[in-house]
């Protein structure tokens, strides 16, 4: 079955630096990835989406890289900030209908002033 | 606009006994997710109901139930409860379009602790 592997650990980082969180896939290849941001004690909210044959999507201080090679997408937040911490949790969409997904554990992101 | 609510928040049951979850979608939204989020397993995804149907379902067993209203508002049902199924409850709404550009908003979740 799919399965999707992100860091567990958590990652700190010093105020101002870039962020990169890992989200490895095994099996298939998804039509398409998602990230989302979870805050305590609230739902996932989407932050971005990329599609396989995209190598790279930006909003504003995000980046996403997929490698359908390597099955791997990594998710950057430049010039981070506090308000950035949270726990980042990737999806994958195997059929384009954005039902179903397969999500990763999440990794959990402190960024320090 | 109003978010995703659900009701309760937090809710303590025992083994055995059932419990009833209830979702108010974004006004205008037909469809609603449920999905199960533990430490372990993370996300998983229960079933979805669009326009009073279930329209997907993910893999649990039958004690998971769920309706939606005319008002797309939906409940989910978990009968004789285990102490697995300790977890936070989400639900999500959406238009109801199958593409990916229909993002899916997430409810604050409900908290069940079964002891």
């Amino acid at each position: 079955s799919q399965k999707i592997e992100q860091n567990s650990e958590a990652l700190n980082i010093q105020e101002g630096k870039t962020a990169t969180l890992t989200c490895n896939y095994t099996n298939y290849s998804p039509a398409y990835l998602q990230w989302y941001r979870q805050d305590p004690g609230r739902g996932p909210v989407f932050l971005l989406l990329i599609r396989e044959n995209e190598k790279e999507k930006r909003k504003e201080r995000l980046k996403v890289t997929f490698d359908t090679t390597l099955k791997q997408s990594l998710f950057h937040i430049t010039a981070s900030q506090p308000a950035d911490s949270a726990t980042y949790l990737c999806a994958l969409d195997k059929d384009g209908n954005n039902r179903k997904l397969i999500w990763g554990l999440g990794t959990s992101l402190a960024v320090n002033p | 606009k109003a978010g995703v609510t659900q009701t309760p928040r937090y809710l303590i049951k025992t083994r055995g006994q059932q419990v009833t979850l209830s979702c108010s979608p974004i006004s205008g939204h037909r469809s609603v997710s449920w999905y199960q989020q533990t430490p372990g397993q993370g996300l998983q995804f229960l079933f979805e109901y669009f326009s009073e149907t279930q329209r997907n379902k993910g893999n649990f067993p039958g004690r998971f139930s769920g309706r939606q209203f005319s008002n797309s508002r939906s409940e989910m049902n978990v009968s004789t409860l285990e102490l697995g199924d300790s977890a936070l409850y989400l639900c999500a709404s959406s238009w109801g379009q199958y593409n990916t550009q229909d993002t899916q908003y997430f409810g604050p979740g409900t908290r069940l602790t079964v002891l």
